[in-house]
């Protein structure tokens, strides 16, 4: 049972445009969620998170939108870079005390930038 | 500050071995986190020490073992090696706390033929 999914394996997208990325969940004690870049051969890297109680957190370039109704998180990045080409991942933590150090994480989307 | 070291970067291993992968976080960051991350099944978690203690544990035999040292390093055993052992095992290290960000190292490539 996949709690977090991520939906599209793949995203292509021209340099300086929007990159959307998509996540859904079906917990519904999930209260705090993550974004993450990953490289391969390497951890992933935190980029932005955002707590249930916010529909919105930027960070420069980056923005996390959660509409928790639907279950449903997204991710923008604007302008992409070529340097964005990575595989994304989205995770979240689930209020209580099990969450301690266990995040879920979706399957991750392979984005493509192209200069 | 320097990241989260582990050692060693890859590991070659036949079935039935056992395996020892050590984590050291972050200065200052009491927890340390385990995942194993597979092209099946995505990153998935291990289990969680603070303090020299066991705080969480996700859904792997107890073939899957760890231990955290008083100086916040943590390690973790495979005994029995299987086929489907083979992963990237990745540690993760935060101060300790709720709904923060985990810190990952690059990771140990475990190879098992």
């Amino acid at each position: 049972d996949q709690q977090v999914k991520q939906n599209s394996p793949s995203l292509s997208v021209q340099e300086g445009r929007i990159s959307i990325l998509n996540c859904d969940y079906t917990n519904s004690m999930f209260d705090y969620f993550l974004w993450y870049k990953k490289y391969p051969a390497e951890g992933p890297t935190f980029l932005i998170s955002i707590s249930s109680i916010k529909d919105k957190n930027e960070d420069g370039r980056f923005t996390v939108f959660l509409n928790k109704s639907a279950k449903h998180l997204s991710l923008h990045i604007v302008p992409s870079q070529p340097g964005d080409s990575a595989v994304y991942f989205c995770a979240a933590s689930e209020l209580g005390g099990t969450s301690y150090g266990k995040l879920t994480f979706g399957q991750g989307t392979i984005l493509t930038v192209h200069p | 500050k320097a990241g989260v070291t582990q050692t060693p970067r890859y590991l070659i291993k036949t079935r039935g071995q056992q395996v020892t992968l050590s984590c050291s976080p972050i200065s200052g960051h009491r927890s340390v986190s385990w995942y194993q991350q597979t092209p099946g099944q995505g990153l998935q978690f291990l289990f969680e020490y603070f303090s020299e203690t066991q705080r969480n544990k996700g859904n792997f035999p107890g073939r899957f073992s760890g231990r955290q040292f008083s100086n916040s390093r943590s390690e973790m055993n495979v005994s029995t090696l299987e086929l489907g052992d083979s992963a990237l095992y990745l540690c993760a290290s935060t101060p300790g706390q709720r709904n923060e960000k985990l810190f990952f190292g690059s990771g140990t490539q475990l190879s098992v033929l």
